[in-house]
């Protein structure tokens, strides 16, 4: 159980377009879910929190108008990079705290992982 | 100062020694603490909680230093499937309910056969 998936894996797009990642729990519900953003040669940075039914939390210097963050049910959160960037070309994370019974509610389970590049 | 701290390494060991990781964080209020492996172009995967009072898994072993604000992951008997970038994770769970993990950037282990 607690699967995470993410589609597309990877994406290549042009400077100035749009780009949606989505995020899902297979097998279980997740009321929040997480978003990173990895660097290479550096650490995973949180870049917003996604609850629900509610506006996502974003971490200080991360652009809400930029990176849309829709929740709309109990398995499935997108991040949308707007007017992305070369910048923007980034290893994308999602995680998910589960709230079914038999997982551990504390913990995050990740999903693969978007490469974007931007070019 | 980075809130979490880690060796980046790399380390490189033969197989079957035993080799100490070590992470520093500057929260004291932190709540959880955590090993992450992340394998090269891959996402993140829980190896291990870590508790204060030291916690084992197989080969592996976790401790907590609270006071010192230290983390510490021994494995031993390495393994060439162990090669993998460690990860020291902080969870920490604002005054308004928010739960963040902080990610330290990780230690490169390559064993060698």
């Amino acid at each position: 159980g607690a699967v995470v998936s993410q589609h597309p894996s990877w994406v290549i797009c042009k400077s100035g377009t749009s780009v949606k990642i989505e995020c899902r729990s297979l097998d279980f519900q997740a009321t929040t879910m997480f978003w990173y953003r990895q660097f290479p040669k550096q650490s995973l940075m949180l870049m917003a929190t996604s609850n629900e039914g509610s506006k996502a939390t974003y971490e200080q210097g991360v652009e809400k108008d930029k990176f849309l963050i829709n929740h709309a049910s109990l398995t499935l959160s997108t991040l949308t990079v707007t007017s992305a960037h070369p910048e923007d070309s980034s290893f994308y994370i999602c995680s998910a705290r589960a709230v079914t019974s038999g997982l551990d509610g504390e913990t995050q389970y990740f999903g693969p992982g978007t490469r974007l590049l931007v070019l | 100062r980075k809130e979490v701290e880690q060796d980046p390494g790399p380390f490189n060991v033969p197989e079957g020694a035993t080799v100490a990781f070590n992470c520093t964080y500057s929260n004291s209020a932190s709540q959880s603490f955590f090993w992450y492996r992340q394998d090269c172009r891959k996402e993140p995967k829980l190896l291990m909680s870590v508790y204060s009072s030291g916690n084992e898994d197989g080969r592996f072993t976790a401790q907590l230093n609270r006071a010192s604000q230290y983390i510490s992951l021994l494995i031993r008997d390495s393994k060439l499937s162990d090669s993998a970038t460690y990860l020291c994770v902080v969870r920490t769970i604002s005054n308004f309910g928010n739960e963040k993990l902080t990610f330290g950037t990780g230690t490169r282990l390559t064993i060698i056969p």
